[in-house]
């Protein structure tokens, strides 16, 4: 599959602070997706994008799909203890590929109280 | 509603031994999907079923790995015979349409596999 770059690998951060992440391929994705796993189960959606240049946000989330297609950011605004858990970005292509999911290998967040 | 559902939860063998996998997806759910996810990598799909017919298995590797999706619903993984590099998550997800991409997918938690 393609391989996906995502940074930063980790982050510590305290209560309160702004977060942001972004990841990046050598390849066009049609669809950009953000994952969040915590230990023990499996990833939950938290935000979904179809379009070059979309901008969507759920709640304190906000992710944008890049222009290029080769792109995508998550921003996480006032962070909370509860957001503690690995973040995935995922791409997806066309029909020719099936649709598979190709995965980042994550982005570790740790948010002290 | 209930989500997807996995069996067992944890799993450790030697190597060389056989182990088989369970995935119950969401109820009315066509498309069914495997992956593998090693410590530290994002999870990476070995097979998707679309009913009962297979649409992507270009990542399994077919010498040790099987799955199946005899009736459209329940599915179930097979290595045999496992390796250390077996050593995974191995995660089902499934999705109600065809898979296409605004078809999102629904993760299990997983079956943690360790092969000493």
């Amino acid at each position: 599959g393609q391989q996906l770059n995502q940074s930063p690998q980790s982050m510590f951060i305290q209560e309160g602070e702004d977060v942001s992440m972004n990841c990046t391929s050598s390849s066009i994705f049609n669809t950009w997706l953000w994952y969040k796993q915590e230990p023990g189960e499996g990833p939950v959606l938290l935000i979904a994008l179809y379009k070059a240049g979309e901008l969507t946000s759920n709640g304190r989330l906000t992710a944008q799909f890049g222009i290029t297609r080769k792109d995508s950011f998550l921003n996480i605004s006032a962070s909370i203890p509860s957001d503690v858990g690995i973040y995935f970005c995922a791409g997806s292509k066309d029909r020719n590929s099936g649709y598979a999911l190709n995965f980042g290998k994550g982005t570790s967040l740790l948010v002290t109280p | 509603e209930a989500g997807v559902a996995q069996s067992p939860r944890y799993k450790i063998i030697e190597k060389r031994q056989s182990v088989a996998f369970w995935c119950n997806p969401i109820s009315g759910h066509a498309t069914l999907y495997w992956y593998q996810q090693i410590l530290g990598q994002g999870p990476k799909l070995l097979i998707q079923f679309q009913n009962n017919g297979v649409v992507d298995d270009s990542q399994l590797p077919k010498d040790r790995f099987s799955a199946e999706r005899l009736k459209g619903v329940d599915s179930t993984l097979k290595i045999q015979p496992a390796k250390l590099e077996d050593s995974a998550v191995y995660l089902c997800a499934s999705s109600s349409r065809g898979g296409g991409t605004t078809d999102t997918q629904y993760f299990g938690p997983g079956t943690r596999l360790t092969v000493l």
